[in-house]
């Protein structure tokens, strides 16, 4: 796995603060990191890129950090709306692009 | 509107054929590279493969090398994952995905809700 998310599940309440980790096996070339949400039902939706850029229209109670392995995505004040699964993945190296194994926020 | 919907899914024997197609709308796919992602039933996401811009260069992962090939028809504005020698681990959801900025690092950023591809006998 070149990717490995963690943890797998999380319990949480709306207002609680979400946070995600994903770690790579290798350094992640110039942080070519991306965090994608899938609500139920729904085709993944890109909230950050580059590690830390929000996508267009994505609020910004969500924020993206991290460098070289270790990565996070931070969800300030859960919303109703943001209980998903939430998928990373790196580009660059073989393959081009990989995913996570996802972390469900329930 | 960027939007990209997929069609051409169904059910399908072990070791058959299928196209599916990936149409495009508000945005040219000569100028985008478009990838194709699957998800099987309860996990997660799994990346099958992209084709450049021009249609020129296409890069596939492991699982489907060899037996999977994606094209582009510009004159319809679609791409196409002809996918051959189908196995039941191949049943899934396949999505189609646009690169975010045309010569970027490879992020997804419109998906279209996908297609249901089922392998059985």
């Amino acid at each position: 796995i070149v990717l490995t998310q963690s943890p797998g599940t999380l319990s949480l309440s709306p207002g609680d603060r979400a946070t995600l980790s994903c770690r790579a096996v290798q350094n992640v070339d110039r942080n070519f990191l991306a965090w994608y949400q899938q609500r139920p039902g729904q085709a993944p939706r890109l909230l950050i890129y580059s590690a830390s850029i929000r996508a267009n229209g994505v609020p910004d109670r969500f924020s993206g950090s991290g460098s070289g392995r270790d990565f996070t995505l931070t969800i300030s004040r859960l919303d109703p709306e943001d209980f998903a699964v939430y998928y990373c993945q790196r580009y660059g190296g073989s393959p081009l692009v990989s995913f996570g194994g996802g972390t469900k926020v329930e | 509107q960027v939007q990209v919907a997929e069609s051409g899914g169904g059910v399908v024997q072990p070791g058959g054929s299928l196209r599916l197609s990936c149409a495009a709308s508000g945005f040219p796919v000569n100028s985008y590279e478009v990838h194709w992602v699957r998800q099987a039933p309860g996990e997660g996401l799994e990346w099958l493969g992209v084709i450049s811009s021009d249609g020129n260069i296409e890069l596939y992962g492991d699982s489907v090398r060899g037996r999977f090939t994606i094209s582009k028809d510009f004159s319809k504005n679609t791409v196409f994952l002809q996918m051959n020698r189908l196995r039941p681990d191949d049943t899934a959801v396949y999505h189609c995905a646009r690169d975010l900025l045309p010569g970027a690092p490879d992020y997804l950023d419109s998906w279209g809700q996908g297609t249901l591809v089922t392998v059985s006998s």
